[in-house]
Order: structure tokens, then C-alpha cells, then sequence
């Protein structure tokens, strides 16, 4: 299995409070990518990195920011969590080498009260 | 904007049977094309990788194929086992490349009944 990690797994938190996630890899991707997965969906991108520092929205990026000081951490934010933002949230990971194959970590099960 | 349809949505077959599933896409300018498995409260597990020079990949009792130009791609199961109950899923990355996320289908939910 590639080496990525999330934290924390699982996380219950108010309206309005602020929300860091955490992914971790330990394979020297380049590339790094955070999706939603939410019943009727499916999974949708939200944010990726193409290098530290390099970062740009996807698909569903209103209400998130996030972060990239290091190849190994991406760091998701929502700066006000709202009861939409309730979700299983999946970080990737991919690079070149392996024509771009993504892997997946185990997820983040968020809930947002 | 790239759109991933997956037939049939659920599908359950007794064990032995070779089964098709099915995913199509909109915009044939893909990159690649990620087969995975999703277990009930679990990740995702790739299962396949097709380039988009390639027609088919192969693993075990998976064969994977794609029809570029008309935009589509299946996954062969050969052999079924009750271990093979799982959702899969059909991913597109278009030929930006690395630098774009996938494009996810909404799944197949399989069953395979002992």
C-alpha cells in the first residue's frame, strides 16, 4: 500500500468552528489531491498541489482553503465549517513515475452539527 | 466538462459467474483511466490502470479495456467470489495530466451471493 496517512479519521465539530485535516505521504509524490465523497455524488476534486507551494481549486473548492509547505503534508482547511461540508473527505496522491496512477488514503469522516 | 456514467448502479450475481461492468465518458481527450474498489467504510483500492494508448490491462482475474474514440471502458470479472462484493468505481484523468484530479463515476455496487 502507498505510505499516505490522514488525520484525525474522525472528527465531530459545530457550525462555524474552524477545521484543519491533515494527509500525509511518504512516497515523494509530486502531486497531491484532497476530494469529497458524499451519497448521490460521488467523489469530486477539491483542491490539488502540483509541487510545495503550488496549489489550485477544483470542482467544489467554495469554503476550503489549503496548504502545501512541505512535498510530504497537505493540509485541508474549512475556515467556518458548515452542515454541506458533513463528508467523507479522501486525500491522493500521484506522480509521473507511475503514469499518474492516483492512490488513495484511508479518508476522514467529518461531521459538521 | 468531462462527465463519468457507470452501468449498471448495482448489480448482484451468484458466485462463479463472469461478470461486465460498464463506465463511458464524454470527452475522449483522457490521460488515463483508474479502475478501483471501495469497500463499505474503507478507501479506495486501484485495481487498473489503462494509458491512453493502451486497449486493455490485466490483473488476476480483472481485465480492464478502453475504447478511447467512443469513450468507454469495462471491467471484465472473471470467476466471481463472494470477496469480490464491493462498490467499483471508473475514474478519468483528462490529458492535462498529473496536474488534474480525476473525474469519478458514481459506481457500481456489486454482490456476489455464495
Amino acid at each position: 500500500d502507498a505510505g499516505i496517512t490522514q488525520s484525525p479519521r474522525h472528527k465531530v465539530t459545530e457550525t462555524g468552528t474552524p477545521v484543519t485535516l491533515r494527509c500525509h505521504q511518504t512516497e515523494n509524490h509530486r502531486y497531491m489531491y484532497w476530494y469529497r465523497q458524499d451519497p448521490g455524488h460521488g467523489l469530486r476534486l477539491i483542491h490539488y498541489s502540483y509541487g510545495v507551494k503550488d496549489t489550485d481549486k477544483g470542482e467544489v473548492s467554495d469554503g476550503y482553503s489549503v496548504s502545501r509547505s512541505k512535498t510530504e503534508d497537505f493540509l485541508l482547511t474549512l475556515e467556518s465549517a458548515t452542515s454541506s461540508q458533513t463528508s467523507v473527505y479522501f486525500c491522493a496522491i500521484s506522480d509521473y513515475r507511475g503514469a499518474y496512477e492516483q492512490y488513495f488514503g484511508p479518508g476522514t469522516r467529518l461531521t459538521v452539527t | 466538462k468531462q462527465e463519468v456514467t457507470q452501468i449498471p448502479a448495482a448489480l448482484s450475481v451468484p458466485e462463479g459467474e463472469n461478470l461486465v461492468l460498464n463506465c463511458s465518458f464524454t470527452d475522449s481527450a483522457i490521460y488515463n483511466l483508474q479502475w478501483f474498489r471501495q469497500d463499505p467504510g474503507k478507501g479506495l483500492t486501484s485495481l487498473l490502470l489503462i494509458q491512453s494508448s493502451q486497449r486493455e490491462q490485466t490483473s488476476g482475474r480483472l481485465n480492464a479495456s478502453l475504447d478511447k474514440s467512443s469513450g468507454r471502458s469495462t471491467l471484465y470479472i472473471a470467476a466471481s467470489q463472494p470477496g469480490d462484493s464491493a462498490t467499483y468505481l471508473c475514474a478519468v484523468l483528462n490529458s492535462g495530466g498529473g496536474a488534474d484530479g480525476l473525474t469519478f463515476g458514481k459506481g457500481t455496487h456489486l454482490i456476489i451471493q455464495p
